[in-house]
């Protein structure tokens, strides 16, 4: 069955830089895009980007443009989340998502999430 | 970037009723919307895509209809389980975006 497992919990200062990692099984690594959603804390979801570890593309939200950077290593399976000069405002839920692979691109099977704390 | 507004934002409702949610897209989204299902501490779950597809696994009470600028979710007979918030998503230009939610307790 589809998995997408993230890392674990963390704290950071503001200005720091933060990597999420999401471990993927059961499914073909490469023929599936993979996205990252946020939620600050009560608040809905806010898509950053997408990478395709395919075809080696990655395209990021506008508003995270100068700080996401989104990787992966097809030997693990797995995707990452780097987001540089944190500021409170990043304290928020972290999901990686995997393309449905349907034309337009959407979720269908998600990580559990990862909380990242800013906090001097 | 495309703006999904919800209504209501909070709905309370009975066992065995009829709940029904709307999503309005800024521009058309033709029928590229999806719902997903999320409860307390836990990550998303797609309900419907392509505006009516329900996703495999999904129970028969939960369906989705439109197209281009309103949506519904429709659940036929609200379940206790259904205790949860409710997001609307465009999938038709990037960046997707989705609705601000709409959180539905039982009466």
């Amino acid at each position: 069955q589809v998995q997408l497992v993230q890392s674990g919990a963390e704290v950071k200062k503001p200005g720091a830089s933060v990597k999420v990692s999401c471990q993927t099984s059961g499914y073909t690594f490469t023929s599936y895009s993979i996205h990252w959603v946020r939620q600050a804390p009560g608040q809905g979801l806010e898509w950053m980007g997408w990478l395709n570890p395919g075809n080696s593309h990655t395209r990021y939200s506008q508003k995270f443009q100068d700080r996401v950077t989104m990787t992966w290593d097809t030997s693990a399976n797995t995707a990452y989340m780097e987001l540089s000069s944190l500021r409170s405002e990043d304290t928020a839920v972290y999901y990686c998502g995997r393309d449905s692979g349907n034309w337009s691109p959407y979720e269908d099977y998600w990580g559990q999430g990862t909380l990242v704390t800013v906090s001097s | 970037d495309i703006q999904m507004t919800q209504s209501p934002s909070s709905l309370s409702a009975s066992i065995r009723e009829r709940v029904t949610i709307t999503c309005r897209a800024s521009e058309n989204v033709r029928t590229n919307l999806q719902w997903y299902q999320q409860k307390p501490g836990k990550a998303p779950k797609l309900l419907i895509y392509d505006a009516s597809t329900s996703q495999s696994g999904v129970p028969s009470r939960f369906s989705g209809g439109g197209s281009g600028t309103d949506f519904t979710l429709t659940i036929s007979s609200l379940q206790p389980e259904d205790v949860a918030t409710y997001y609307c998503q465009q999938s038709y230009s990037t960046p997707q975006t989705f609705g601000q939610g709409t959180k539905l307790e039982i009466k």
